[in-house]
């Protein structure tokens, strides 16, 4: 099965950087996702690791440790517009289709 | 690329009656469709896989004769929720999954999200 765990909620401060864990618990790996999802929206796709460290796009980098089963969303230079959930999430093979199982979400408030 | 659509976006309904909803890959081909369904406060959760020419795979718990799935065509498939009642208000939200060459081939494990449809069953 997959067991995804991260934060329910966290704040920070326009400008500054934040960092957004995960654990997770597999059967079997095959990457994790990170979404960022508007309240009343989709979500939509921010990263995507299958190895271990850090990648980096933008004002976002995500981080793996496979050997850890954690991993991190790090948003920099955070912008009031970038307050919204951000889940964690793992594809999985099921039923001979690949399926994502989504963690409950970190909702976050960035605040002036 | 890789964009997902959904009709219709909101729907309000009368308990009882039934509500189809619309998911299509605009621009690419979707042999598997996935729909989901999102409680406020809550992640999404995978009710069933659609895949193109074959009957919908349900997760458990989901009454595959409630929602009915049809995947038509490689670039539609159809949730139907049959006799709604308040308790299926919820979040409704396809997403599709791109076996294409051409997209980038990391990218091609990722699921492509539709807008969603809010259902609300008065």
């Amino acid at each position: 099965g997959q067991n995804i765990d991260q934060p329910t909620e966290m704040t920070a401060t326009e400008g500054a950087i934040v960092q957004i864990n995960c654990t997770y618990q597999t059967s079997g790996f095959n990457g994790l996702f990170w979404y960022q999802q508007h309240a009343g929206e989709a979500p939509t796709f921010l990263s995507y690791n299958v190895l271990d460290g850090l990648e980096e796009k933008g004002r976002f980098s995500s981080f793996l440790s496979r050997s850890k089963g954690y991993s991190y969303l790090l948003l920099k230079e955070l912008q009031m517009k970038d307050s919204a959930s951000y889940l964690c999430a793992a594809p999985y093979l099921g039923g001979g289709y690949q399926k994502v199982t989504f963690g409950t979400g970190t909702k976050l408030q960035v605040i002036p | 690329g890789a964009v997902v659509s959904q009709h219709p976006s909101r729907v309000i309904c009368k308990s009882g009656t039934s509500v189809k909803i619309e998911c299509r890959s605009l621009d690419f081909q979707a042999t598997t469709m996935f729909w989901y369904r999102q409680f406020p406060k809550q992640s999404l959760m995978l009710m069933a896989t659609s895949n193109e020419g074959s009957k919908a795979t349900y997760e458990q718990g989901v009454e595959k004769d409630k929602f009915l799935i049809n995947h038509a065509s490689l670039t539609l498939s159809t949730l139907t929720v049959t006799s709604a009642h308040p308790e299926d208000s919820s979040f409704y939200i396809c997403s599709a999954h791109s076996a294409d060459p051409s997209v980038e081939r990391r990218m091609t494990d990722t699921q492509y999200f539709g807008p969603g449809t809010r259902l609300t069953v008065l």
